[in-house]
Parts: C-alpha cells; structure tokens; sequence
C-alpha cells in the first residue's frame, strides 16, 4: 500500500534562517506531488506541484522554493525564512492517471520567531 | 478562479446526533472532494464525488454538478468526528488545481 512520510512535524526557526522539509511518498511510481500551506483557522492554499523529476510548477509568487530530486522526493526550502512563512505545511499525492483522490502527509507546524 | 463556501462554519453536536454540511462552488466542476482534518491536523481523504451520491459507514456524499453544491451527511455522530471538514472542487483551468473551502469545524460532544 501506499505511504507518505512528512517530517518534521513541528519546526521552530528565527527570522532569516534556512528551511528544508521533505517528504517521500512509498508504493507508487511517478506520482504528483503537492506542497500546501495551511494558515491557522483557514482554508489550504497550493503553493507547488510537481508532474515529475525537475518539474516544478508555482502559481504563487512567495519566499519559498520546492524540488523534485527524485521520483518520490519532494523537498520545500527557502533562504531566508520571514515571519509571514509561519504556517501548517502539507505534502500530498495524486496517483498519476489511475485515480483523482488526494492523499496528504501528516504535515510540518513551522513556527518563525 | 472558482469560490467555494462552505457552511455552517461551525457547528456542535451531542453524540448520536445527524447533521449536514454544504458546499456551494461557482464553477462547473468534474472533480469534488471532501476531507476530513482532526485535531492533530491530519488531513484524511472521506470522498471524491464529482457527482452522484456514496456512502461510507455512517458518512455519504452528494454532489448536485448542475446546481453547483456538495452535501456532506454525518449520521449518529461520534466525538471522533470533531474537527474541520472541508470540500474541494478542482478548477478546470490554469493548474486544475483543488480549491479548498474555508471548512466547516464541528465539535461533538459526549
């Protein structure tokens, strides 16, 4: 079956500091991968997705930046992080062609003081 | 793009109790999606409903596609039921990305 992995589950960060958060996604081949971003007590906002390795699209001009390494790698990060990046992050995945659900991983709470 | 508006916003109910939840999209949609958030924040998939009815368990979905609404039912509800639901439709646009509602948070009580 398949699994996602998030981690890690809670970041505290300063102001400027880097970021990195990955997830890997098990039992699935080429899968769309998402990043979204959850503010306390609203909706989920997309920040990224990936069709496959090295493709990434954004519709959302922001601080934050993703990759793709590998097929079932996707990796969030930024430079310098601002207060504003605080949030609930999430990754998720799509089968590729064969179903429409979204699944998510159990999300990242970043905290930037 | 699409706007999505779900209600109540929020809702209590004693155990055992039924209830429905709305989601009302702008745009013609052919995929809809309902989720569940609980208190830790985990995100679980309860349906994906462009149209027509399903049930799962003491839970079912029906999306009305040419009036442009969802209905989620919970019935004889439990207090894992707490936390936020939320509908998505997919814009058929651009990204085809999930629009994700603002949720509904609903708080069973013993």
């Amino acid at each position: 079956s398949q699994t996602i992995h998030q981690w890690p589950a809670t970041l505290v960060q300063p102001v400027g500091s880097p970021l990195s958060l990955e997830c890997t996604v098990e039992g699935t081949s080429n899968p769309n991968l998402y990043w979204y971003r959850q503010a306390a007590g609203r909706g989920l906002q997309l920040l990224f997705y990936s069709v496959g390795i090295g493709q990434i699209s954004s519709e959302v001009p922001q601080n934050l930046s993703a990759s793709r390494p590998q097929d079932r790698q996707f990796i969030l990060s930024s430079k310098k992080l601002l207060l504003s990046d605080s949030g609930f992050y999430l990754c998720a995945w799509r089968p590729r062609g064969l179903g429409e659900k979204l699944f998510f991983g159990s999300g990242t709470q970043l905290s930037v003081l | 793009g699409i706007q999505v508006e779900q209600s109540p916003p929020d809702l209590i109910l004693q155990e055992g109790a039924n209830s429905t939840l709305r989601c009302n999209f702008s745009d013609s949609v052919n995929n809809l999606q309902w989720f569940h958030q609980n208190p830790w924040g985990q995100l679980i998939n309860l349906f994906y409903i462009p149209s027509g009815t399903k049930q799962n368990g003491r839970l079912s979905a029906t999306t009305v596609a040419t009036e442009r609404y969802s209905l989620l039912y919970i019935s004889s509800s439990q207090t894992t039921d707490s936390g936020v639901y939320f509908c998505a439709p997919r814009e058929e646009t651009g990204f085809q990305k999930l629009v994700f509602g603002t949720g509904t948070r609903l708080l069973v009580s013993p």
